[in-house]
């Protein structure tokens, strides 16, 4: 079964400076996707961005960018040039179902502060 | 372009009281459609999806049921809420092609059982 791990809790970066989340993954299908949502406190989920597993090249979307490292089972976000805004939580997520539906699992989040 | 609306943003209710939550989306035809809760602090687990008028799948075993009674009207109910109940509920769709088309949330409605 697919399986979404985020191992920071809470982390903190200076506006302006560029910061990874990290998200590892465990799944035995070939073709997959991640995603990345953004969630501030006032609780709506923003779409980010996503990446396939067979996309050659690492998403980009804006200051948003994966690093994806399949061999690592990782789709790590990074923000560039981080503003105040950005605080918020963010979750990295996969289709439960290998793909066959578009059913959701997600990670526990990481909670992203952005200090000026 | 599509929008999703959910309603009410807030909710405070008493134990053994019903539920309904209603969830609407404009802009898009036959969509997939999906409620998810997320418990304080922790991720999102998804509850119920449909893929089409009457057709829903129930995720996990609970004391709430859904109902697709028109093609982009999702509604969340319940006979008699338990304090479990409490937390953030989630609307979303998505396109039915491409199952690795994203999720697109409504704006949520945050439910505490008393």
């Amino acid at each position: 079964a697919q399986k979404i791990t985020q191992t920071q809790p809470g982390m903190f970066v200076q506006e302006k400076e560029a910061v990874t989340l990290d998200c590892t993954y465990d799944t035995s299908d070939q073709s997959y996707g991640l995603f990345w949502y953004k969630q501030p406190s006032s609780g709506e989920m923003i779409f980010l961005i996503y990446q396939g597993s067979y996309d050659e090249q690492n998403a980009t979307e804006g200051r948003y960018s994966l690093n994806f490292q399949k061999a690592r089972k990782s789709a790590n976000l990074v923000i560039s040039a981080s503003q105040l805004g950005d605080s918020a939580m963010y979750f990295c997520a996969m289709p439960r179902d290998g793909g066959a539906t578009n059913k959701l699992i997600f990670g526990t989040g990481t909670l992203l502060a952005v200090q000026p | 372009s599509q929008t999703i609306h959910q309603w009410p943003a807030t909710l405070v209710q008493p134990v053994g009281s019903p539920l309904s939550l209603e969830c609407t989306v404009e802009g898009t035809s036959n969509p997939n459609l999906y409620w998810y809760r997320q418990a304080a602090g922790r991720g999102l687990q998804l509850l119920f999806y449909s893929v089409g008028i009457g057709q829903i799948s129930s995720e996990v075993p609970q004391n709430l049921s859904a109902s697709r009674p028109q093609d982009r009207q999702f509604i969340l109910s319940s006979k008699k809420l338990l304090l479990s109940d409490s937390g953030f509920y989630l609307c979303a769709w998505s396109t039915r092609t491409g199952t690795n088309s994203p999720l697109h949330f409504g704006n949520g409605t945050r439910l505490t059982v008393t």
